[in-house]
């Protein structure tokens, strides 16, 4: 099992471009989120599924779309990228199977530079 | 908003040593979990603690829980090299018990 990937790695913008990072998991898992990490910040969640077809706000989800066409793949957009989006992107999964003590399985992580 | 807060921010310390993080939060929780992640890295699930609980451990992690000082603590025994990483609490709300609140982290650095 390969568990959470995440595509691209690296990616450097510039202002205004869109780009649309992508995650997949081979978990089957139901649940699906997207954070961002910034230094000293943690994680903040940006938007989260609860199954394929359905999604929801979550902490931060300003100049961020998503979509979850297919249960293994979690699609997180950038219509318009601006410098405060440089961060670093993680995706993770959890499982109902484990409810109500959901762990998340995370993904590498995308690194993203909006110049 | 973030509900858990590390404390250090930063450790370090000699190998073979232990090292002990704190966690506080706001909030009645349903459970708290730990992460690590490795420089560059992704976050690895460590241990869970339910609300109910007090103490748990699991190889030389050991992870206290005070509900009634909404507090928990990390213990790492004997710490290795390897142990570098930063370190997360995370909680789990009462409702909505899948979303996880993440702390900012404690950095640790276990010298040789």
């Amino acid at each position: 099992n390969a568990g959470v990937t995440q595509t691209p790695k690296f990616r450097v913008l510039k202002t205004g471009q869109s780009m649309t990072l992508l995650c997949a998991q081979d978990m089957n898992h139901e649940y699906m989120y997207w954070y961002r990490q910034d230094p000293g910040m943690g994680l903040r969640l940006i938007h989260y599924s609860v199954g394929e077809g359905t999604t929801a706000k979550g902490e931060v989800p300003d100049g961020y779309n998503v979509s979850r066409l297919k249960k293994q793949n979690f699609l997180l957009g950038l219509e318009s990228a601006a410098p405060s989006q440089t961060s670093v992107y993680f995706c993770a999964s959890s499982s109902t199977r484990d409810r109500p003590f959901y762990e998340q399985y995370f993904g590498p992580g995308t690194r993203l530079t909006v110049t | 908003s973030q509900q858990g807060e590390e404390d250090p921010q930063a450790l370090s310390i000699q190998e073979g040593e232990n090292a002990t993080m704190n966690c506080s939060y706001k909030t009645s929780i349903n459970n708290l979990q730990w992460y690590r992640q490795n420089s560059g890295r992704g976050l690895v699930h460590l241990i869970l603690i339910r609300s109910n609980e007090r103490e748990k451990h699991s190889g030389r992690l050991r992870v206290t829980l005070d509900t009634s000082k909404k507090s928990s603590s990390l213990l790492i025994t004997a710490s290795r090299a390897a142990d570098t990483a930063s370190y997360f609490c995370a909680t789990a709300p009462l409702s909505n018990d899948y979303k996880l609140s993440f702390g900012a982290g404690t950095t640790v650095t276990v010298r040789a």
